[in-house]
């Protein structure tokens, strides 16, 4: 399976403030999604991002507060914009890997903490 | 609308003590299903991908099962070290790549 890494690990950031989060693949993948997971809940579904097109965002999230990037097949990134308390989660970003089994495999997480 | 429950939310077990861990669904068409254990603080961790009713995939201590309803996680003698959160998700035909969590099962097991 795919080795995925995420930046930073974890940060403690100022309301009105914008973080951005890594995630890195150590290789090719068409589909890279991003979740949040809020304090004693399960993971949601922020956006899905493809290399080359615009990222598809779920209901309730829009992409002034979280605007994704897909520079190439290993890497993206999510910025929390405008953060507020409510933003406290921890933001995950996984990966379908080619071979048809569906199956995404998950980094290790942001934490993040908005005062 | 694709759904996912599981159940029980919490269950402490002693060492040794095998149970299962149930996962209801409504999907419109089943495309797969996952189950994932995750430790607090970290990712989930994938375990297994069942496609089809009647299909079993066993690792170590854990297998799991698929009917067209429900899902089971059945962990045998289980130790300290597989206490976790274990999460269902469902991935349905209408859904394109996207997959529906559960809320999750934190098991809990006391030596």
């Amino acid at each position: 399976s795919a080795v995925i890494s995420q930046k930073p690990s974890r940060d403690i950031c100022q309301r009105g403030t914008s973080l951005t989060i890594q995630c890195q693949v150590d290789s090719q993948v068409t589909m890279m999604f991003w979740y949040r997971q809020q304090p004693g809940q399960s993971l949601t579904l922020i956006a899905t991002a493809n290399q080359g097109s615009e990222a598809t965002y779920e209901s309730g999230f829009v992409i002034d507060k979280f605007p994704i990037s897909r520079p190439n097949l290993t890497f993206s990134t999510l910025t929390v914009s405008n953060m507020s308390p409510e933003d406290s989660s921890i933001y995950l970003c996984s990966v379908e890997q080619a071979g048809g089994t569906d199956t995404q495999y998950f980094g290790p997480g942001t934490r993040l903490t908005v005062l | 609308e694709d759904q996912v429950t599981q159940s029980p939310e919490a269950l402490r077990l002693q060492e040794g003590e095998s149970s299962s861990l149930n996962c209801s669904y409504t999907v419109s068409g089943l495309r797969g299903l996952f189950w994932y254990r995750q430790d607090p603080g970290k990712g989930p961790e994938f375990l297994f991908t069942l496609y089809s009713a009647g299909e079993e995939k066993e690792k170590e201590r854990l297998k799991a099962t698929l009917t067209k309803k429900e899902s089971f996680l059945h962990i045998t003698a289980p130790k300290p070290e597989d206490s976790a959160t274990y999460l269902c998700a469902v991935h349905s035909y209408s859904s394109a790549s996207k997959i529906i969590f559960g809320s999750g099962t934190r098991l809990s097991i006391r030596p």
